[in-house]
């Protein structure tokens, strides 16, 4: 079974500077997926980045990346230059890889609070 | 403007009431998933349909009953339902169920607010 740990229940940063989130998870397979879904007031949740444990590269969106590392199993979300639209939970997740989506494990999320 | 549609947006119902939660995809998508989404706690996955028939069920009480009539469409219907119920309901589609690999994410719908009385 996998475990997604969110430490951090809430965060805040101020406007224009950098946060990260925090994730650990807990698996005993090799191939894998991780991912960071966000959901603002608007309730909707939007996959924000995506990382198939497989690459060594750390994945990049615009202003947000992660910091993978696989043999601590920490997967964080660093957000530059945070924006107010910026403001939302955040929810790391991980599935096995070539596994179903109805195998996808969420943690229980960071809020963030982004301060003008 | 989301791909996926839920309706109503909050409901408020009696214990012994009936009602339905309804969710549409624009996306072309063939699976579709009913999450409940409660304070300080994971997301809980309670149904899958793929290609309209249902392929998983993770021991979700018989008061909530999914409905999925075609690819686009699915349904929650709810009765005698209890007020630990009160929750967040999403509901979520994918191209295919992930088998494959990861390429396969949720696009969720804005989610109706439950509150059991």
């Amino acid at each position: 079974a996998q475990t997604v740990t969110q430490s951090q229940p809430e965060m805040s940063v101020q406007e224009a500077e950098t946060v990260t989130l925090s994730c650990t998870y807990d698996t005993s397979e090799s191939d894998y997926y991780l991912f960071w879904y966000k959901q603002p007031p608007s309730r909707q949740m939007i996959l924000v980045i995506r990382q198939e444990a497989y690459k060594q590269q750390n994945a990049t969106e615009n202003r947000f990346s992660v910091n993978f590392q696989k043999a601590a199993k920490s997967f964080s979300l660093k957000i530059s230059d945070s924006q107010l639209g910026d403001a939302a939970m955040y929810f790391c997740a991980s599935k096995v890889g070539g596994g179903s989506n109805y195998k996808l494990t969420f943690g229980k999320g960071t809020l963030l609070t982004v301060n003008p | 403007e989301t791909g996926v549609t839920q309706t109503p947006r909050h409901l408020v119902m009696g214990m012994t009431n009936k009602k339905s939660l309804k969710c549409e995809q624009h996306l072309g998508h063939n699976a579709m998933y009913w999450y409940k989404q409660s304070a300080k706690k994971p997301l809980e996955l309670m149904f899958v349909y793929s290609l309209e028939e249902r392929v998983e069920n993770n021991s979700v009480p018989s008061r909530f009953s999914p409905e999925c009539p075609n690819s686009s469409h699915l349904f929650l219907h709810l009765h005698t339902l209890q007020p630990e119920d009160s929750a967040l309901y999403l509901c979520a589609s994918s191209r295919g169920t992930g088998e494959y690999g990861g390429n396969s994410p949720l696009h969720f719908g804005n989610g109706t607010r439950l509150t059991v009385t």
